[in-house]
């Protein structure tokens, strides 16, 4: 069974920051590209970065570019998100979202994502 | 940014009615389309990719259609468990995809 358990979250001042983890099991990690993916509370949903399989491909949306850094650890399953530079507009709960194996539906670095975990909150506020 | 507009926003309706959300795209995405469910704190679920293909596991009641710019998601008969939020998503940008703002289902 596909898992992926965000940890990581929490309360943070502006300005601060905080690194997500995302632990993936039930399928070879390293085939898959990643991505983040948070949701404001009450609001819709914005693709935050993606990373290719083996790293060598990193991507962000404009919003974070400069403040946030994914990163993947294949031997250990893992995904990550470092936050630096925090602001009030980046509180939302942050999923973390697998690509499909096969990309032929896909247009480059962009895709959907066929499994996602529950999220974590991330809090910013003095 | 292509930007996608899903209507209605929210609306009603009852166990075994057919429904149909739309969503449009800014400018034109091909086939590069994908729809989701979201229930009250839980995980969003791939429900439908490539505009028109069904995920594996999903009720053959969802369907979708469209390319270019406007593309339905379709509900054929209600269930009490379908009451939840779609989002669509394009992914044809590069590199970074958008969702539209979210249509809520919710019961009459």
């Amino acid at each position: 069974e596909v898992q992926l358990v965000e940890s990581g979250g929490g309360l943070v001042q502006p300005g601060g920051s905080l690194r997500l983890s995302c632990a993936a099991s039930g399928f070879t990690f390293s085939s898959y590209w990643m991505s983040w993916v948070r949701q404001a509370p009450g609001k819709g949903l914005e693709w935050v970065a993606n990373i290719k399989q083996d790293g060598s491909e990193k991507y962000y949306v404009d919003s974070v570019k400069g403040r946030f850094t994914i990163s993947r650890d294949n031997a250990k399953n893992s995904l990550y998100l470092q936050m630096n530079s925090l602001r009030a507009e980046d509180t939302a709960v942050y999923y973390c979202a697998r690509d499909p194996l096969i990309r032929n539906d896909c247009s480059g670095g962009s895709c959907y994502a066929d499994y996602w975990g529950q999220g974590t909150l991330v809090t910013v506020s003095s | 940014a292509i930007r996608m507009t899903q209507s209605p926003s929210s609306f009603s309706a009852s166990t075994g009615d057919r429904v149909t959300i739309t969503c449009r795209a800014s400018q034109g995405i091909s086939s590069y389309l994908a729809w989701y469910q979201q229930k009250p704190g839980k995980a969003p679920k791939l429900l439908i990719y490539a505009a028109s293909t069904l995920q594996s596991g999903v009720p053959s009641r969802f369907s979708g259609s469209g390319s270019g710019t406007d593309f339905t998601l379709t509900i054929s008969c209600l269930q009490s468990e379908d009451f939840a939020t779609y989002y669509c998503q394009q992914y044809y940008s590069y590199p970074w995809s958008t969702f539209g703002q979210g249509t809520k289902l919710e019961i009459k």
